[in-house]
């Protein structure tokens, strides 16, 4: 069965450096989303993306974080100067769209600690 | 925006009992609601979902009911087992389109007790 893939599971980083998350969503989905989910807390929506823009992002999506489509297969989420309220963990989720089918496959995620 | 409650945070049920989460929602255009059930350290699995024109939907021990009038959905596990156990999200937003992002609930952590 086809699986979003994140790279690396987890990235250990100093407070004010920029880190990259990486995902390769299912390869014929369109919709592509970045969560994040706090140590015991609740999964947070952070942004949504089609056709190589953003369709939505929610106010957790400040102006440190991009994200980027850099080649047909990769989703980067990217976090320009870590703070320590940014460790969590980050999924990737994608759905395929079209079909009006709204289920949306996550990947294992990535441990961002900031130091 | 969408804002969605889940109770209760806890619940510790005897194997091969019956389980039920509750959440309600606040948008009334959220037309999709999806349960996933996290394990440890691993990502949500979707176990099952919903839309807004149906009642009810089930899955061999799982099922899910919704009332769209009071805007509240609940999941049914029957007969739950040891590997029943893990954290399970509901989560609302609207289907087609695909822009928008799932809005979860804060989670139940489901415990089995032998």
């Amino acid at each position: 069965e086809p699986e979003v893939t994140q790279t690396p599971s987890h990235q250990v980083t100093q407070m004010g450096q920029e880190v990259i998350l990486r995902c390769v969503p299912i390869s014929n989905h369109l919709y592509f989303y970045w969560y994040r989910q706090i140590l015991g807390q609740k999964v947070e929506f952070l942004v949504s993306f089609y056709n190589n823009e953003i369709s939505e992002k929610s106010e957790i999506f400040d102006d440190q974080f991009s994200v980027e489509r850099p080649d047909g297969s990769n989703f980067t989420l990217k976090i320009r100067s870590t703070k320590l309220e940014d460790s969590a963990m980050y999924f990737c989720a994608s759905i395929f769209g079209l079909t009006g089918s709204s289920i949306q496959y996550f990947g294992a995620g990535t441990r961002l600690s900031v130091l | 925006g969408e804002n969605v409650e889940q109770h209760p945070s806890t619940l510790s049920v005897q194997e091969g009992d019956s389980a039920v989460i509750k959440c309600t929602y606040s948008d009334s255009a959220s037309n999709y609601f999806p349960w996933y059930k996290q394990e440890l350290g691993k990502r949500p699995q979707l176990i099952i979902d919903i839309r807004s024109n149906v009642g009810e939907k089930k899955d061999q021990r799982i099922a899910v009911t919704l009332n769209k009038t009071a805007k509240h959905f609940s999941l049914h596990i029957t007969e739950t087992q040891p590997e029943d156990s893990a954290v399970y999200f509901c989560a609302a937003s609207s289907p087609g389109g695909g822009a928008d992002g799932l809005t979860f609930g804060k989670g139940t952590h489901l415990i089995i007790q032998p």
